[in-house]
């Protein structure tokens, strides 16, 4: 299996513009996380999904940010409008069930907006 | 929810030396821990996990323990080497439910040659 696959890897944008991160998880893990990684406040987790079904997403920062899971396969993060301080790494992650199991991270998006 | 709190923030050991990095979490129910090592500019990667029922795992020159009744967990890496200079995660989750890894602040970890 190629892991959890993550696009684009790196992405400048200026701020006001719309950013679409994208995400496919390992195949068969029923469970995708959306996790942000900052300096200031390390790993967060933002949405969490089982099924496609979005379970958690108490760690959305606010309206900007807003996650879908079309498929099984298939996941997206979108921020619109963006601000500078939505620049950090943003990991996805899968996992076959939560809690007890690893999960497994993909290489990560770094997203600057300017 | 759980709090998972991490420390030291950052370890420097001379090559050969051991490391030993220490976390705490406040939920009783979490019974899975494990720690993910991430290399500059790289994806977090699990290197060892423990479970609830055991108080130590060992994997060559990494160990983990764990104290239930004090909740907290400690990574443990012997004969340092300079490839294990990075940053560490600590975390905790509960088997059942509706649930997902809460991480502790990380570690970073210099080994000078």
């Amino acid at each position: 299996d190629a892991g959890v696959i993550q696009s684009p890897r790196h992405e400048v944008t200026e701020m006001g513009q719309e950013v679409t991160l994208r995400c496919k998880p390992i195949s068969g893990h029923d469970y995708l996380f959306w996790y942000r990684q900052t300096m200031m406040r390390g790993l967060e987790l933002l949405i969490y999904f089982n099924n496609n079904v979005p379970i958690d997403d108490s760690g959305m920062p606010e309206d900007r940010f807003s996650a879908k899971m079309p498929n099984a396969s298939f996941s997206t993060l979108k921020i619109q409008p963006s601000e500078p301080r939505d620049s950090a790494v943003y990991f996805c992650a899968s996992s076959p069930q939560p809690g007890g199991n690893t999960i497994y991270f993909g290489e990560g998006s770094w997203l600057t907006v300017v | 929810g759980e709090n998972v709190e991490q420390h030291p923030s950052t370890l420097s050991v001379q090559e050969g030396d051991s490391a030993v990095i220490k976390c705490t979490y406040s939920d009783s129910a979490s019974n899975y821990f494990p720690w993910y090592k991430q290399e500059l500019g790289k994806r977090p990667q699990l290197i060892i996990d423990i479970r609830s029922n055991v108080g130590e795992k060992k994997d060559q020159r990494i160990a983990v323990t764990l104290n239930k009744t004090a909740k907290h967990f400690s990574l443990h890496i012997t004969e340092t080497q300079p490839e294990d200079s990075a940053v560490y995660f600590c975390a905790a989750s509960k088997k059942t439910g509706a649930n997902n890894l809460f991480f502790g602040t990380g570690t970073r970890l210099t080994v000078i040659p």
